[in-house]
């Protein structure tokens, strides 16, 4: 099935830096990769869509200029926070744009982001 | 908005027992599935019912769906330590223009005491 490698694991940084975060497809072409941020206890919230080639898709509320994307290869999507401030501070997770063969998608391992 | 939401939120059980979560949705979808994530990590797929299921069984996992009442259920049964985790239904709903969209619930932490 699809492998989504997803870099760092976790990453701690100072308040007004930047941090890029990567979501590799290992063996598939990924056109579509999409970005959830997870708040401690909560559900995965939508950020943004990003398509191989063209601009990411943001979802109402999120920032284009504070979350960049960018998806440059089939098999490379990042997710830059710029400037971030510890409200940034979350679990942020990648995913696959299409199902595998079961329906399900797959996930990226997550990024912990601490901003201090 | 949210599309589905689990309860309970958090469930603790012995080893050995069955843990049953519930999930409920607003709207009608094409499919609904169930996600585990380990502490700190990604999510993983589970078991996927197609809107025309009423029941699928994969393992030690058993999920119904009733479309009329717009909601799921997940029955892990004989649970053991190493299921503890949080449980995310997630619906798949046709959103237009060809796309579907996929929404997550709040989850339910389960905690299997061994």
């Amino acid at each position: 099935g699809a492998v989504v490698s997803q870099h760092p694991s976790w990453v701690i940084c100072k308040s007004g830096t930047s941090v890029k975060i990567e979501c590799r497809s290992l063996d598939f072409q990924a056109t579509t990769m999409f970005w959830y941020r997870q708040f401690p206890k909560q559900s995965l919230m939508l950020m943004a869509t990003s398509n191989e080639g063209s601009k990411a898709t943001y979802e109402q509320g999120v920032e284009k200029d504070k979350f960049l994307i960018n998806h440059a290869s089939l098999t490379l999507s990042t997710l830059t926070v710029t400037s971030a401030h510890p409200e940034d501070s979350s679990f942020y997770i990648c995913r696959t744009g299409g199902p595998s063969s079961l329906g399900g998608y797959t996930f990226g391992s997550g990024t912990r982001l601490t901003v201090v | 908005s949210q599309q589905g939401e689990e309860d309970p939120q958090a469930l603790s059980i012995q080893e050995g027992e069955n843990a049953t979560m519930n999930c409920s949705y607003k709207t009608s979808i094409n499919n609904l599935q169930w996600y585990r994530q380990n502490s700190g990590r990604g999510l993983v797929h589970l078991i996927l019912i197609r809107s025309n299921e009423r029941e699928k069984h994969s393992g030690r996992l058993r999920v119904t769906l009733d479309t009329s009442k717009k909601s799921s259920s997940l029955l892990i049964t004989a649970s053991r330590a190493a299921d503890t985790a949080s449980y995310f239904c997630a619906t798949v709903a046709y959103s237009g223009a060809g796309s579907y969209q996929l929404t997550f619930g709040k989850g339910t932490k389960l905690s299997v005491i061994p």
